[in-house]
This record gives structure tokens, sequence and C-alpha cells, in this order.
């Protein structure tokens, strides 16, 4: 089976640079996701790795290790706005249907 | 970019009663949907997969055949909550691939329909 763990919860200041963590247990996966969800809302796609490392779009940036089982969310120049629920996912190997799994999620409150 | 539609948006039902929840992908074909519920403050569980023109895949501990599922076209998918319980009360999202590809392979999202069963 497939399991991603995140904090639950996250706390920065306006302007600050925050990283939220996706550590997981899997048997294998195309690629490490990130979704945004605001409150009441549908997750909207941040940012995706298919290979190890750095990748950047924006003021978001996302990390893949898969020898460390790990990954992360950068947030920089954070803003009021991005408070909201963040979730890693994987699209794991095999199967017919490619359903795609979500981590625990991260409650992130930016604050003035 | 891939749209997918979800109606309702809210839906507040009694105790036993049925209600019906559509997904529909306005621009590209789905052979294969999917559907999640969220509880407040967790994250999005899978419950089926939604295959076009054959019986949905149920997720370990779904009821079958409390959460109907049909996709009778390559655009629609619907999610039947039969004999609605206050603890069916969730937020359902539904999902469709756009094999036409993306940096994330293409996943949508629905804008989720929140079920209050009184």
């Amino acid at each position: 089976g497939q399991s991603l763990e995140q904090p639950s919860e996250v706390t920065a200041v306006e302007g600050a640079i925050v990283q939220i963590n996706c550590t997981y247990q899997t048997s294998g996966f195309y690629g490490l996701s990130w979704y945004q969800q605001h409150d009441g809302g549908a997750p909207t796609f941040l940012s995706y790795n298919a290979l190890d490392g750095l990748e950047e779009t924006g003021r978001f940036s996302s990390f893949l290790s898969r020898s460390d089982s790990y990954g992360y969310l950068l947030l920089q120049e954070l803003q009021m706005k991005d408070s909201a629920s963040y979730f890693c996912a994987v699209l794991p190997y095999g199967g017919a249907t490619n359903k795609l799994i979500f981590g625990t999620g991260t409650l992130l409150a930016v604050q003035p | 970019g891939a749209v997918v539609s979800q109606h309702p948006s809210r839906v507040i039902c009694k105790s036993g009663t049925s209600v019906k929840i559509e997904c529909r992908s306005l621009d590209f074909q789905a052979t294969t949907m999917f559907w999640y519920r969220q509880f407040p403050k967790q994250s999005l569980m899978l419950m089926a997969t939604s295959n076009e023109g054959s019986k949905a895949t149920y997720e370990q501990g779904v009821e079958k055949d409390k959460f109907l599922i049909n996709h009778a076209s390559l655009t629609l998918s619907t999610l039947t909550v039969t004999s609605a319980h206050p603890e069916d009360s969730s937020f359902y999202i539904c999902s469709a691939r756009d094999h036409r590809g993306g940096g994330n392979y293409g996943y949508t999202f629905g804008s989720g329909t929140r079920l209050t069963v009184v």
C-alpha cells in the first residue's frame, strides 16, 4: 500500500518562507504532486516532480528525493492568500486505473 | 485547460433519502473518473474509480450498494448516495484524467459537493 505523511499544521508570517514536508512509504510511483485546497474548494495543482531534484514554479518550489522517500513544498514570500491546506500526492505504479493517492495534508496558517 | 464540472455544489437532504451528484468533463473525454470523500480537516480519501461502460471499482471499506456509481458516457459520471444518514455528511469531490497530459498527468478536480444529511 501507500502512505504519505505530512505535518498536520504549520504557521508562518507574511513574507516568510515555509517548507512543508512529505515522507512516504510506497512501492513505487511515477511522480510526486502538490495540491493546494482552500476551505470548501477543489484541490488545485501546484507542482510536480517526476525526477529527483528541485522544480521551481514562481513562488512555489517542490523537491523530491526517492532515495530518502521524502519530498517537500517550499513557499516563498508568503501571502495571506496562501493560507490553505496543502497535500502531496502520488500516482502509484501498477493497476489499470492510475488512481491518485493523497497525503495526510498540512494546514498552513499565514499570519500578518 | 481541462475542466471538470461537478453539480450540485451543496445539498441538504433528509435521512433515508438518496442524493445524486454529477461530474462532467467539459472539454475532454474521460474513460475513468475518480470519486473522493473528504471529512473536515482530513485528507481526500479515494472511494471508487468510475469506468465508462463497466462497473466501478470500489476501495476497501466502501459500500458499493450505498454509493452507486454510473459512468454511462465518456463525459459523465454520477455518484448516488442511497439511504443517506448523517454520518454520510461530507465533502465529495470527483476527478478526471485528461489523457492529453499536462505536468500532473492531466488530473483535474471538480469543485466538490457539500452533502449535509439531517
